[in-house]
């Protein structure tokens, strides 16, 4: 099945810092790519998405492109708040075709500090 | 607020016992989804059901048992439970069981079920 490695962490940096998280896969075809966020005692929730090469998810200032050369989806953010503090989960489709059950890279626990 | 509802919060239980964990998914959602999460292992994908039937499985032990409702809710049976099975134990939900044009691939998680063995 497909899989994802994402960078190891934890990551501390200072308010208004830029944040970069790195996530690689493995996967056969082109599945979509996902960033899945879980805030302190809540469940996961999807950041953003893309769903083919050179797509490029965004949402709430973070960004992410789905780079078929490297195979990557490496997230990316200018300028971070306290309010990011936070687990960071890369993901894509278990398997490639119509799969939706997701497999999720070992996460990267951010933290911001004022 | 996902809409997915996930009972118990908080568990706690000895080893050799055997617990339910009930999870109620996003309304007009079928397909639903569980997950375990732990230090070491992550998160892991353990069983996928989709309106009453299974529809895909990943690294669930023997031990352990799901099934989906006719009103689709979800059940998690875990027995025989080991100090090894401590976890937060996430259910999910979506539309549809598999990625397609109408749909955008998004996972709706509750907030968990956190089970401690001693």
């Amino acid at each position: 099945g497909n899989s994802v490695t994402q960078m190891e962490g934890p990551v501390t940096l200072s308010e208004e810092a830029f944040l970069t998280i790195n996530c690689t896969y493995t996967a056969t075809g082109y599945p979509s790519l996902f960033w899945y966020v879980q805030y302190p005692g809540e469940g996961l929730q999807l950041l953003l998405k893309a769903t083919k090469a050179d797509d490029k998810g965004s949402n709430k200032g973070f960004e992410a492109t789905y780079r078929k050369e490297t195979t990557s989806f490496h997230l990316e953010k200018g300028s971070v708040q306290v309010s990011d503090s936070a687990v960071y989960f890369c993901a894509l489709p278990l398997t490639s075709g119509s799969a939706r059950q997701l497999t999720f890279g070992s996460g990267t626990q951010l933290t911001v500090l004022p | 607020d996902s809409g997915v509802t996930q009972t118990p919060k908080h568990l706690i239980t000895a080893t050799g016992q055997r617990v339910t964990l009930r999870c109620s998914p996003r309304s007009g959602d079928l397909s639903v989804y569980w997950y375990q999460q732990s230090l070491d292992q992550g998160l892991q994908f353990l069983i996928q059901y989709y309106n009453g039937e299974e529809r895909a499985k990943g690294n669930i032990l023997e031990r352990f048992s799901a099934q989906q409702f006719p009103d689709l809710h979800s059940e998690l049976n875990l027995s025989s439970l080991e100090l090894g099975d401590s976890a937060l134990y996430f259910c999910a939900s979506s539309v549809g069981s598999s990625f397609n044009a109408a749909n955008t691939g998004e996972l709706f998680f509750g907030e968990g079920s956190r089970l401690t063995v001693l």
